[in-house]
Parts: structure tokens; sequence; C-alpha cells
């Protein structure tokens, strides 16, 4: 398996504008996770998904702030409108819960930066 | 609910030296517990894992983990630093209350000094 895939790499937009980063998590497994790393914060859980269906978005900043996922091999996670203190690295993260091995399994990040 | 607290968020070392970085957890029942390891520009991998069984739990790397229970602890330690251990390291905690969900600590830098 290639791993969790996350597109783009990196995101350069002007404040005000539309972001949409993007994830594919590992197939077969049943979590996955929206984070935000920066320096002040840390690693900030901002929703998880089990099965498709979101279940806590409490760490969401705002409504400015959207997540979906489709189907199993494919979510999205946009901001609309952008804004400068949303400059951070986005990472995505799928786990298989229930059996022993439950650690979750994280993507290369996206970094975006809000100008 | 369950968190961590990573003691110190930088660790200097020289190479050849031991590492130790503490990790301190909350949990109302028998944690799972995790070390990953971010080097720059990358995302978190495993190092090592403790769900049940021996407490003490080896990883890749060389580095090894002991989780004590009295303590609330799962310190993360390798006998010999080397320069390419230099990173940031991130304690995790799930299944608190039925809970898979990880919590994560706020990280430690370590610094290998030639």
């Amino acid at each position: 398996d290639a791993g969790v895939i996350q597109s783009p790499r990196h995101e350069v937009t002007e404040m005000g504008q539309e972001v949409t980063l993007r994830c594919k998590p590992i197939s077969g497994h049943d979590y996955l996770f929206w984070y935000r790393q920066t320096m002040m914060r840390g690693l900030e859980l901002l929703i998880y998904f089990n099965n498709n269906v979101p279940i806590d978005d409490s760490g969401m900043p705002e409504d400015r702030f959207s997540a979906k996922m489709p189907n199993a091999s494919f979510s999205t996670l946009k901001i609309q409108p952008s804004e400068p203190r949303d400059s951070a690295v986005y990472f995505c993260a799928s786990s298989l819960v229930g059996q022993r091995n439950t650690e979750a399994f994280f993507g290369q990040g996206t970094r975006l930066t809000v100008v | 609910a369950q968190s961590v607290t990573q003691l110190g968020s930088h660790v200097s070392v020289s190479e050849g030296a031991l590492v130790l970085l503490r990790c301190n957890y909350s949990s109302s029942v028998p944690p799972y517990l995790f070390w990953y390891v971010q080097y720059p520009n990358q995302g978190l991998q495993l190092l090592l894992k403790y769900t049940t069984g021996a407490t003490l739990v080896k990883g890749i790397n060389g580095f090894e983990a002991e989780f004590k229970k009295s303590e609330t602890s799962f310190h993360l330690t390798k006998p010999s630093a080397h320069m390419s251990d230099a990173a940031e390291y991130f304690c995790a905690v799930s299944k608190s209350g039925g809970s898979y969900i990880p919590t994560f600590g706020r990280g430690t830098s370590l610094i290998v000094h030639p």
C-alpha cells in the first residue's frame, strides 16, 4: 500500500480564497483524521470520520472550515474564505480500529500558506 | 478525558549519549501508548507502541520505551544517540473510555550535537 496520500504538498493562496486539501486513506482503514500542526498549538485534531461518517468536529476552529468524506477512499478539508492565521501544516491520518494495530498512519502533510 | 504531557520541548544530547524523552499520560482505563517521530517536512511515523503484554517495548532505530502504570509514564530511551536521530518526537495515548482516537503531546525536539 502507498500509505496515506495527501495533495497538494504545498499550497500558497491569497487571503479570501477557497482552499481544498485532499486525502486518500489507506485502503481498508475505517477511521480518518484531520490534524493541524502549528508552532504555537502543536498537533490539533480538527475532525475525524468513522466509516465515512463525521463523528466529532469539535476541533474545527470556525465555520470557515468544513470536511467531507464522500467515500471510503477520499476526504477533503475545505477552508472558505482562507485567512493568514490558517497557515499551518495539515495532516491526514487513517487507522484500522478494533484490532491490535490501532496506530494512526499519517500522510506527508500539506503546508498551507495564506498571504 | 485522556491527555499526554511531554516534559521539555527541547532535549539536547551529544552524539553517543543516552537519549531520554519523557512522557506522562492521563487515562481512566488501560491505555494504548505510542511514540511517533517526525523528520523535517515529513509526516509522523510510528516508532513503537504499547497495547498489552510486555511493558518494555522495542521500536525502530534502537529506541525503546517502558510502560509504568504506577507512574503513568511511557518514557522513550535510546542508549546511544546518532546524528540521524535529530527530529521531533511525539507521545500519544488512545483507548481511554473506549475511544481509539489518539491524543498527542506537544512534542519534544531532539537535538544531537557532534
